[in-house]
């Protein structure tokens, strides 16, 4: 039973235009966060949300529109995609408290910009 | 500077060798230090998290802690070709949900 579930695995697309990104997971955790890693493998966050309010919002273009329906599920929008956007997205989850920076991640989602 | 630096690497050793790399961090108010491994194509999965000054061993890995340097470490003992993997180092400061990786370092265990 997959704990942090991203879908979808792989996406490739043109410049220009819009992509999403869905996450879930059934650990119970109440943090969810977007990172992103890039062709240096530097690991990167972008969002972070605790019970469905955003608490981190990292130096991210506006085109990155997080979402979270609830404290299960984060989802990511990208708009106008760029080259520069090809990068490797991972959902991860953690619980709140001493155990923050514990953080369970997703298998990535491997996004390529034509 | 970055938050978090390590040593890129690579790292070789010899099977049943100690690995050990290395990882320093600027904040001082960085309170929870963490090790994650990172195979190739695959997620990063934590290994070992570390709250206080000295050791702390798990299996054939040893966190080492010391805040007065603003330092940590990891030691793979008996190092396998299966610990052949990124490592990242990773601080996170009291009160914040954010968490700094290191660029992470490159081991390769030689058979």
């Amino acid at each position: 039973d997959t704990a942090v579930s991203q879908t979808p695995k792989y996406l490739v697309t043109q410049m220009g235009n819009d992509k999403s990104i869905k996450c879930e997971q059934n650990l119970g955790h109440d943090t969810m966060y977007w990172y992103k890693q890039d062709s240096k493998k530097f690991l990167k966050i972008m969002f972070s949300y605790n019970n469905k309010e955003l608490i981190i919002n990292e130096t991210v273009p506006n085109r990155f529109s997080p979402k979270s329906p609830d404290k299960a599920h984060l989802n990511l929008h990208i708009n106008s995609l760029e080259l520069g956007d090809s990068a490797v997205y991972f959902c991860a989850s953690s619980q709140t408290g001493a155990n923050t920076g514990e953080l369970f991640f997703g298998e990535g989602s491997r996004l390529t910009v034509l | 500077q970055k938050e978090v630096e390590q040593n890129s690497g690579p790292l070789s050793v010899p099977e049943g060798a100690i690995a050990s790399l290395n990882c320093t961090y600027s904040d001082r108010g960085s309170q929870s230090f963490f090790w994650y491994r990172q195979y190739s194509g695959k997620s990063p999965e934590l290994i070992m998290s570390i709250y206080s000054n000295g050791d702390k061993e798990d299996g054939r890995f040893t966190a080492q802690l010391n805040k007065a340097s603003q330092y940590v470490s990891l030691l793979i003992r008996d190092s396998q070709p299966s610990d052949s993997a990124t490592y990242l180092c990773a601080a996170r400061t009291m009160n914040d949900y954010k968490l700094s990786f290191g660029a992470g370092t490159t081991v390769t265990v030689r058979a």
